[in-house]
Order: structure tokens, then sequence, then C-alpha cells
């Protein structure tokens, strides 16, 4: 099946500090979102991207779909980035069967 | 606007028992999803529905089943709960699967003992 690799396992920001969360994977897709795990639990819908570039306030991501890439920017991070940010991806089943990166804990540090 | 409802949120059971998650959803999505998350994984794929009265195996399907009687309600069973069920349940919906992003509940925090 379809493999999902997301880079780095785990990382820690000072307040105010930018990062890139990577998510490859092995096989072409037809959907592919990112989620953030906060504290709490809850999954947060940050983007669906199944290519080209989107913005939403601090948080920017980029899929690079013939290259089976997508990048999560977070610039200006604050101590509520905290948490667990996964990638998601569908191959062309038409069934939104989603398969999950590791996803990537991001600690950020007053 | 509910979005997905999971009940309950919290649940301790003891091995052979049985219970019933309730998933319902108010945006009149077609595809509906059970996952499950255990500890520093991401979710793994259990059931999922692509429409009222069907029903088809994900990833990790084996001691669950699913119902699908009703457009908006997907319900997860277990029939003999065991410990390596112990994990976070997580339902979601979305419309077609293709086109529009899964909205996804809660979770269900669920132990076996």
């Amino acid at each position: 099946g379809i493999q999902v690799e997301q880079s780095p396992p785990d990382l820690i920001l000072q307040e105010g500090a930018n990062s890139t969360l990577r998510c490859n994977f092995s096989d072409s897709v037809n959907n592919l979102q990112w989620f953030h795990q906060n504290p709490w639990g809850q999954l947060i819908n940050l983007f669906y991207i199944p290519s080209g570039t989107k913005q939403n306030g601090r948080l920017s991501a980029t899929t690079v779909a013939t290259e089976r890439y997508s990048l999560l920017y977070i610039s200006s991070s604050q101590t509520t980035d905290s948490g667990v940010y996964f990638c998601a991806v569908e191959r062309a089943s038409n069934t939104g069967k989603l398969i999950f990166g590791q996803g990537t804990t991001l600690q950020v540090k007053p | 606007n509910a979005g997905v409802t999971q009940t309950p949120k919290f649940r301790v059971l003891k091995t052979g028992q049985s219970m019933t998650l309730l998933c319902a959803q108010d945006m009149n999505h077609e595809y509906m999803y059970w996952y499950r998350q255990d500890p520093g994984m991401g979710l793994r794929l259990i059931h999922y529905s692509v429409g009222e009265g069907t029903t088809a195996k994900g990833e990790v399907p084996d001691g669950y089943n699913v119902s699908r009687l009703k457009k908006q309600n997907f319900l997860l069973g277990l029939e003999s709960a065991a410990p390596s069920q112990t994990s976070v349940y997580f339902c979601a919906s979305s419309y077609r699967g293709k086109v529009e992003p899964q909205h996804f509940g809660d979770g269900t925090r669920l132990s076996i003992l």
C-alpha cells in the first residue's frame, strides 16, 4: 500500500520562530489533508491540498503532486501551535480512505 | 452546527464485554469512516461506508463490526472487547470522498481492562 512519511518526527521551537514540516508519499494521490491534533486530542482540519499552494493566516501548505511531497509552513509560531501535525493521503480509489503519516510533534516554548 | 458527534466520549470496559460507539453527522455526507489511534501513531482506518446500507473493511477491521442503517449515523461495535482494542476512536465523514475534506469528531477514548 501507499506509504506516508513525515519529517521531522519531533520539533521544538521558540515562540516566534518559523518551521517547515514535510510529508512524502509513495504513490499518486487525489486527496491530501493536513491536520493539527491539539493537546486535548481534537483533530483540526488545516488544509485540503491535493496540489498547489494554500494559505490560512500564519499557516500555508504546498503540495507538489508530481514529486510526491507536501510541505506545511508555520510562521511566527505561537504556543497554541503545539501538538501533533498529521499528513493524510488518499489514493485514487474514490472511497475517501485516508492513510495517515506518523505525525510531527511540535512543541513551541514561550 | 454540530458537525460530527461521537458518543460516548470515554468508556472503560472489561475484557469480553460488548459495546457500540455512535457517530452522527448533520452535514448530509455520503461517506463515513471509523479510525483508531494508538499512542504515538497516526490514525488507521477500521471500516468505512460509502452510503446508507453499505459498509466495507479498512486496514484494521478484525474484532469490529459496523452498521449504517441511516445516512446520518455510523455505528461501530465491539462484540467481545480485548485489551488490544484500547485506543482512541475517531469518526469522520465527507461528501463522496473525493473532492471534499473529511470532517472528524472529537474522538472516543476507550480502555479495555
